[in-house]
């Protein structure tokens, strides 16, 4: 069984930077394609980028352009996503997401529990 | 990249039919069979139960059905029950390798 364990709850000051992880366990890693959604409270889902399998590229929402990253480390097959130049309208749940076909357009097959990151001064 | 439209709520009888429809646009909804619709339940992370339009994954309700008409997607819900209570998502895949989400839909079962 395919599990996501995110890292723990964050609260960040505006403009720090976040790191949340994402340990894969259940599957080969890089069979997977990942990515990034979040939820701010009482709100919608809201993808912020991911791999497509299409190009080997990664594709980040318009709005998340420059301020978001996202990388893999193959070796403890852990993903991370990095925003920066926090708001506090970035307060949110961030969840990681798999996605085991590798086509284009997902769908999301396996989710992580969430972190949620909280911006406050 | 704008959210796909949906109605923030919809509401029936046990045993009764819904419909939740997700409008996008020809770059997204309307250009590839890339439609996904999740539920969603309060504090869980979404669960996938429709993709590519109209497909089912294991596990998930013959009562669940998706289809989709030009840059309109829909998923149906018959013999509805107590337990379908949530929050419903449709997600699709744009021309610009991106992916976007409807706004969401709350769905109470009276």
């Amino acid at each position: 069984q395919i599990q996501l364990v995110q890292s723990g709850a964050e609260v960040k000051k505006p403009g720090a930077s976040v790191r949340v992880s994402c340990r894969v366990s259940g599957h080969i890693f890089t069979d997977l394609c990942m990515h990034w959604v979040r939820q701010a409270p009482g709100k919608g889902l809201e993808w912020m980028g991911g791999f497509d399998p299409e190009d080997g590229e990664m594709y980040f929402a318009q709005k998340f352009q420059g301020r978001v990253t996202m990388t893999e480390d193959t070796s403890t097959d852990t993903a991370f996503m990095e925003l920066s130049t926090l708001k506090s309208d970035d307060t949110a749940v961030y969840y990681c997401a798999a996605v085991l076909r590798a086509l284009p357009g997902g769908p999301i097959d396996y989710w992580g529990q969430g972190t949620l990151l909280a911006v406050s001064s | 990249q704008s959210a796909l439209t949906q109605p923030a709520s919809v509401s029936g009888s046990p045993g009764q039919t819904i419909t939740i429809a997700c409008s996008g646009t020809s770059s997204d909804v309307g250009a590839y069979n890339y439609v996904s619709w999740y539920q969603q339940r309060p504090g869980k992370p979404p669960k996938l139960m429709i993709y590519d339009v109209d497909k089912r994954p294991s596990g998930v309700s013959n009562r669940f059905s998706g289809s989709k008409s030009g840059n309109t997607a829909s998923l149906t819900i018959s013999g509805l029950q107590a337990d379908d209570e949530s929050n419903y998502y449709c997600s699709s895949y744009t021309r610009r390798s991106t992916w976007v989400f409807g706004g969401g839909t709350t769905l109470t079962v009276l």
